[in-house]
């Protein structure tokens, strides 16, 4: 596609519930990052993916979160048992070579989750 | 482990006036810097970057930035702002080894006076 895609855009779960948030990459992108962004503060690393492999988990805040990219295009974040403190923008983001600092990392508009 | 400081939350700057936004890295080894600039309702979308070579990189959108090392900062300038700039603007830093991860700074908001 011409850009990252999200969806959904806007989730709103009720406490306890589990969501799926979707990310499609450009074509091509090698590198698929996941980030989450809490209101008024700046993204904060999830996870990384180079083609199909999850090289870094290590921002994952707890085992309710979990990542896939099974075909190494398409990612989910999902998220079980969905706690208030899980409120936050999802971003994904995507580049053509392996990691951040060889290439430009490209954005998508994220998906914005509110648990209440 | 690395981090960024951005010490303004919000900035105020009249239409056509210059500006300059801080950014402040640490990191042991050789950095990578970005600025992004995120509009509301948009993604994150690159200004500028620097990794080796001319410490003073150009951008889009007329930004620039100078990379000091010795004060590890990385400021943003534009010299004439327009009120299209009115966004949040995040510095970030990945290292050249080890996380390939972007670490961002927590932004600042800046708002264009007409």
């Amino acid at each position: 596609g011409a850009g990252v895609s999200q969806s959904p855009r806007y989730k709103v779960a009720k406490r306890g519930q589990d969501v799926a948030l979707r990310c499609d990459p450009i074509s091509g992108h090698v590198s698929l990052f996941w980030y989450q962004q809490a209101l008024g503060q700046g993204p904060e690393f999830l996870t990384y993916f180079q083609n199909e492999a999850q090289l870094d988990k290590s921002g994952l805040p707890s085992d309710r979160f979990f990542a896939e990219r099974p075909e190494g295009s398409v990612s989910t974040l999902k998220i079980q048992r969905t706690q208030q403190e899980d409120s936050a923008v999802y971003l994904c983001a995507s580049s053509f070579t392996g990691g951040s600092n060889t290439g430009e990392l490209f954005f998508g508009e994220g998906s914005r989750l509110t648990v209440l | 482990a690395q981090s960024v400081t951005q010490p303004d939350i919000h900035i105020t700057v009249s239409e056509g006036a210059s500006l300059e936004l801080r950014c402040n890295y640490s990191y042991g080894a050789t950095p990578y810097l970005f600025w992004y600039v995120q509009s509301p309702g948009q993604g994150l979308q690159l200004l500028l970057k620097y990794f080796s070579g001319d410490t003073l990189v150009q951008g889009i959108k007329g930004f620039e930035a100078e990379f000091k090392r010795s004060q590890s900062s990385f400021n943003l300038r534009k010299p004439s702002v327009h009120w299209s700039d009115a966004a949040e603007y995040f510095c970030a830093v990945v290292g050249d080894t080890g996380r390939r991860a972007l670490t961002f700074g927590s932004g600042t908001r800046l708002q264009v006076q007409p």
